[in-house]
């Protein structure tokens, strides 16, 4: 069975920084994409960024809004995905998920979510 | 603001037709494959529809997709209470907003 657990979120001050974790199981962590999305509270869905397998060259991407402060990274050894947050502002609070395509000859054909990680930016 | 336009509520009553649009441009729905997600409440998104009208493993028929040019829409028949929920769509955006952009979500209540 597929699980994706995110942990890291909490209350961070504006300007601050915070490390995500994605850990995952009950499939081939190390040949899978991986993404974030997040949902600020009562809104809706905002693609952050993903990164792509080794076979693919550790490929990264980010939403403009995010892009320049958020890194995203992974370590297979650990199947684990990472988002590395810096600079936030108070704007980047939100429930952050990892996602994860199952593709098909590049298309999406099912995905998994983990359970989300709050992540608080106040003073 | 979304770069994908959808209204943000809808409704109907059990075992009616409803559809949910979703607008987008050349960069996104226009060139790449529409996404439609299905989030209730309380609970992280489930993909419902890929490739604009194909159904993961588990999802009813009663949900359909369909896309033309640089719109799209999500159609569930026979609605049922368990329907309540947010709906999204998403694509793959060409432009600099980023490689998946959404829609704001439409909030369909079953009345």
């Amino acid at each position: 069975e597929v699980q994706l657990v995110e942990s890291g979120g909490g209350l961070v001050q504006p300007g601050g920084s915070l490390k995500l974790s994605c850990a995952a199981s009950g499939f081939t962590f190390s040949g899978s994409a991986m993404h974030w999305v997040r949902q600020a509270s009562g809104k809706g869905l905002e693609w952050v960024g993903r990164i792509r397998s080794k076979a693919n060259s550790y490929a990264t991407a980010y939403a403009a809004s995010v892009k320049g402060r958020f890194t995203i990274s992974r370590d297979d050894s650990k199947n684990t995905a990472y988002l590395q947050m810096n600079s936030l502002k108070t704007e980047d609070t939100a429930v952050y998920y990892c996602n994860l395509p199952i593709t098909i000859f590049g298309v999406v054909v099912s995905d998994y979510w983990g359970q989300g990680t709050l992540v608080t930016v106040s003073s | 603001q979304s770069v994908l336009t959808q209204p943000p509520s809808a409704s109907g009553t059990p075992g009616q037709r409803v559809t949910i649009s979703c607008s987008g441009s050349s960069s996104n729905i226009g060139s790449n494959y529409v996404y439609w997600y299905q989030q209730l409440p309380g609970t992280a998104p489930k993909l419902l529809i890929y490739r604009n009208n194909q159904r993961p493993s588990g999802v009813p028929d009663r949900f359909s997709g369909s896309k033309s040019g640089t719109s799209a829409s999500l159609a569930i028949s026979g609605l049922r209470s368990e329907d309540e929920a947010d709906y999204y769509c998403a694509a793959w955006d060409d432009s600099l907003s980023g490689p998946e952009v959404f829609g704001g979500g439409t909030k369909l209540t079953v009345l």
